[in-house]
């Protein structure tokens, strides 16, 4: 069956470690994986989008990994702080014309 | 530029009634979707129009849920008669476009549902 998983459980960091959350997905083939940040009682914000031919992409303290082969992304939020608390959602677009689908989220908290 | 908008933001209402939710979105954007997001879980595709005509509704429980979008702007999902299990959080999201290519996501506050 097609699944994507991401750290069930929250994570707990300390203020200035790098975050790191990981997504899995099985029986999916997607062509681009995109990250999303949810604040509680807000509609997700998006962050990034990595390309099935892209192994890495950055955006200021964030860095996404893409590895089609092990079938998984790595999410990174480097120098990590209390207002990077929030939970982290990733989906994948399953060549269907741009239909997204999420995974549950892993719930991030930074404790300064 | 503004954002999407979506009311009401809260709404409770008995099992068998029904309830509308109104979104519109980004000026300019051709895409538009509707995503049910249970607690602790990832919103969910109901339904994604592209301009005014329906792309996706695979996932629509089409029995009871309904959704237009006039003139490929404003959208409207109706819900009747609604059940516990709706119980949900009812996101709309709009993008530049979508296939072939995939575009970041706009997404709305949303609507908290509470069917008692």
């Amino acid at each position: 069956s097609q699944k994507i998983e991401q750290n069930s459980e929250a994570l707990n960091i300390q203020e200035g470690k790098t975050a790191t959350l990981t997504c899995n997905y099985t029986n999916y083939s997607p062509a681009y994986l995109q990250w999303y940040r949810q604040d509680p009682g807000r509609g997700p914000v998006f962050l990034l989008l990595i390309r099935e031919n892209e192994k890495e992409k950055r955006k200021e303290r964030l860095k996404v990994t893409f590895d089609t082969t092990l079938k998984q992304s790595l999410f990174h939020i480097t120098a990590s702080q209390p207002a990077d608390s929030a939970t982290y959602l990733c989906a994948l677009d399953n060549n269907q014309g741009g239909k997204l689908i999420f995974g549950q989220g892993t719930e991030l908290s930074v404790k300064p | 530029e503004a954002g999407v908008a979506q009311s009401p933001r809260y709404k409770i209402i008995e099992k068998r009634q029904s309830v509308a939710f109104w979104c519109n979105p980004i000026s300019g954007h051709a895409t538009l979707y509707w995503y049910q997001q249970i607690l602790g879980q990832g919103p969910k595709l109901l339904i994604q129009f592209q301009n005014n005509g329906v792309v996706d509704d695979s996932q629509l429980p089409k029995d009871r849920f309904s959704a237009e979008r006039l003139k490929g702007v404003d959208s409207t999902l109706k819900i009747q008669p609604a059940k516990l299990e709706d119980s949900a959080v009812y996101l709309c999201a709009s993008s530049l476009d979508s296939y072939p290519e995939t575009y970041e996501q706009y997404f709305g506050p949303g609507t908290r549902l509470t069917v008692t």
